[in-house]
């Protein structure tokens, strides 16, 4: 079965940092991948996705993220943080003819000044 | 333009009592989804509409959940004799096509069951 993993619950990090968050997925073959941000009280705002091509996407507010094929990974990074940047993160896989979205339990980004 | 809508954003009831959520797709978009997100189970996947028919309903946790699209525009999720268990928050979203394209979620509606 699909399944995403997301190993950390909570991480905090000082402004201006870097922050990497991990992601796994199991899969038969390549899923597309996806990493969404949560503030509270908010819907989900996709920050990136990867369908195909370039391992390395650029999303919005300064992240990115890395395809791994051989670690069936897809984490995410942002070089320097910033207080906003505090929220729930979510990463998802599509499998190939998806019609939903199966997601990870998330991972809790708190920022100190 | 206008995202994904969500009615009402906040929703109380008590046990037994039936509820209908309300979403609003982002106009001309084609797919719709339910997914529901919770403190035990995270978020779940719950019902995917192409246009107005449901070509997967694997999600329902239960024959006390059905939705209905009409329209080819709103969505209705109605949960029928509400249990504790049904406390959630029941998001919503919707793309333009289906497969290789974005979700685009809204904010949500957030029951508490009595």
């Amino acid at each position: 079965a699909q399944s995403v993993t997301q190993p950390d619950i909570h991480i905090t990090v000082s402004e201006g940092a870097s922050l990497e968050l991990r992601c796994n997925y199991s899969y038969g073959a390549t899923p597309y991948l996806f990493w969404y941000v949560q503030s509270p009280g908010q819907g989900l705002q996709l920050l990136l996705k990867y369908f195909s091509g370039d391992t390395l996407v650029q999303g919005i507010k300064g992240f990115e993220a890395e395809f791994k094929r051989s670690q069936s990974s897809f984490n995410l990074r942002k070089p320097s943080v910033h207080w906003s940047d505090a929220a729930e993160y979510f990463c998802a896989v599509g499998p190939f003819g998806y019609n939903k979205l199966i997601f990870g339990a998330g991972t809790r980004l708190a920022v100190h000044p | 333009g206008a995202g994904v809508s969500q009615s009402p954003s906040n929703k109380v009831t008590e046990k037994g009592k039936d509820v209908e959520l309300r979403c609003d797709p982002i106009s001309g978009h084609t797919a719709l989804y339910w997914y529901r997100q919770s403190l035990g189970q995270g978020l779940e996947f719950l019902i995917y509409f192409q246009g107005n028919s449901a070509p997967d309903k694997s999600g329902l946790p239960s024959d006390r959940f059905s939705a209905e699209r009409t329209g080819g525009s709103v969505s209705t999720l109605t949960i029928q004799r509400t249990q504790q268990e049904d406390s959630a928050v029941y998001l919503c979203a919707s793309s333009p096509l289906t497969s290789l394209e974005t979700q685009y979620f809204g904010p949500g509606t957030r029951l508490l069951v009595l």
